[in-house]
This record gives C-alpha cells, structure tokens and sequence, in this order.
C-alpha cells in the first residue's frame, strides 16, 4: 500500500545546514510536500514540488525529488533555533486529489545554539 | 482571509460520552478534510467532501464516527460513545479543486479520560 518514511530525529548545531530525507511509494502522486509543526501547534506549509520537477528553491528551503528512486529531501540552509519543530513529508493520494495526503512519521529537528 | 478555523481547541470528556468538533474552512473552499493525529504520529486522513458530498470515508472512520457538511460549508465530526483510543489532535484542511495547498486549522485535540 501507499506509504511514506523518514527518519526520526535530526540534531544539528545552529548556522549548519540541515537534510531531512522521505522516501514514499505512490508514483502516481501530483504533489509533494514539506509540512513544519511546532509543539502544541497546527501543520504550517513550508514548500511543495510538482511530481515532475526535480528542484525547487525557496528563500533557505531547497527541496529536491528523485522521481525514479521515489526520495524527496528538504535541505534548510542556515539553520537556526526557530526551525527547530517536527518536519512531516507528505504525498497527495494519486493524482488530482492534492489535499487527500499520506503523512510520514515526522522528522523532529533538534538545533543547538 | 482569516484562515481555517476549528472549534474548540480542546475538548477532555469521559469514556462513553459523544463529541462534536467544528471545522469552518476559507470561504471559497469548496472541499475539506478531516485528519487524525496522534502522539508522535503524522496525521492520517479521515475524510473529505466536495460541497456537502462526502465523497470518501478512510477505514479508520469506524461507525462511531460520522461527519456532515450540510450546507457545504462548515463541517462538523462527531464522534459517539468515546474511547479512549479516541484521544488524538483532529486537523481539518480545505482546498479548491487540483490546487496544490490544502492549508490546516489550528486542530481540536481529544482527551478521553
């Protein structure tokens, strides 16, 4: 069945770039996103990327999409103590639902000053 | 555009007891979505409707629970006779149709003690 994962915990020090990886299975999905959510608090929308994109850059956000081998990554360049939350990757349900999504785990991103 | 919003933000009822939670979505919004997430989980999607047809129901949506859109607008999710496996953070999102963003509510959290 559909599913989507990512590793559990990331810590980097403050200034560093930080990697968060997601695999996920469905090769029908339109849209891929990266959703930020701190304690206590809603999921807020950091980026997405059209399925048939390889790249997308926004601001210290740079998503990248390896279709064939089904891996996204979000790469967040400078990071500061402000990012630190829990990173969910997400895929829409086949094509043209865009807000039907699958959810990974969560990847909690720990930045030490 | 105030956003997605949800009512109330928490809710702690007994084992046994029915509750209803309150998702009014961004006017324009002709479809909505409910998630479930629980601790240390990424959301799981529940159920969406177009209007007010609820066009899917997710397995997770046991017959306990049952969720309207009677005007197409705001959409309410009971659940009956609560468990407390039942505790979780239920999201709502909304959407137009094959538009990339889905963005979601704050989330009404369930306590079932």
């Amino acid at each position: 069945g559909e599913d989507v994962e990512q590793s559990l915990f990331l810590s980097v020090r403050e200034g560093d770039s930080s990697v968060i990886n997601c695999t996920y299975t469905d090769s029908s999905s339109t849209y891929l996103y990266w959703y930020k959510q701190e304690p206590g608090a809603g999921l807020q929308l950091l980026t997405y990327i059209f399925s048939n994109m390889d790249m997308k850059q926004d601001q210290r956000l740079t998503v990248l999409l390896n279709k064939k081998d089904k891996h996204l990554s979000l790469r967040i360049a400078d990071t500061q103590t402000g990012d630190s939350a829990i990173y969910f990757c997400a895929e829409s349900m086949g094509s043209g639902n865009t807000g039907k999504l699958i959810f990974g785990q969560g990847t909690t991103l720990q930045v030490k000053p | 555009d105030t956003g997605v919003s949800q009512d109330p933000r928490h809710k702690i009822t007994k084992r046994g007891q029915n509750v209803t939670f309150r998702c009014d979505p961004i006017s324009e919004h002709n479809r909505l979505y409910w998630y479930r997430q629980t601790l240390g989980q990424g959301p799981e999607f529940l159920t969406y409707f177009q209007n007010e047809a609820q066009l899917e129901k997710s397995r997770l949506l046991s017959d306990r629970f049952s969720a309207e859109r009677p005007k197409g607008s705001f959409s309410t999710l009971e659940i009956q006779r609560t468990e407390q496996g039942d505790s979780a953070m239920y999201l709502c999102a909304s959407s137009l149709p094959d538009t990339p963003k889905a963005p979601f509510g704050p989330g009404t959290r369930l306590t079932v003690l």
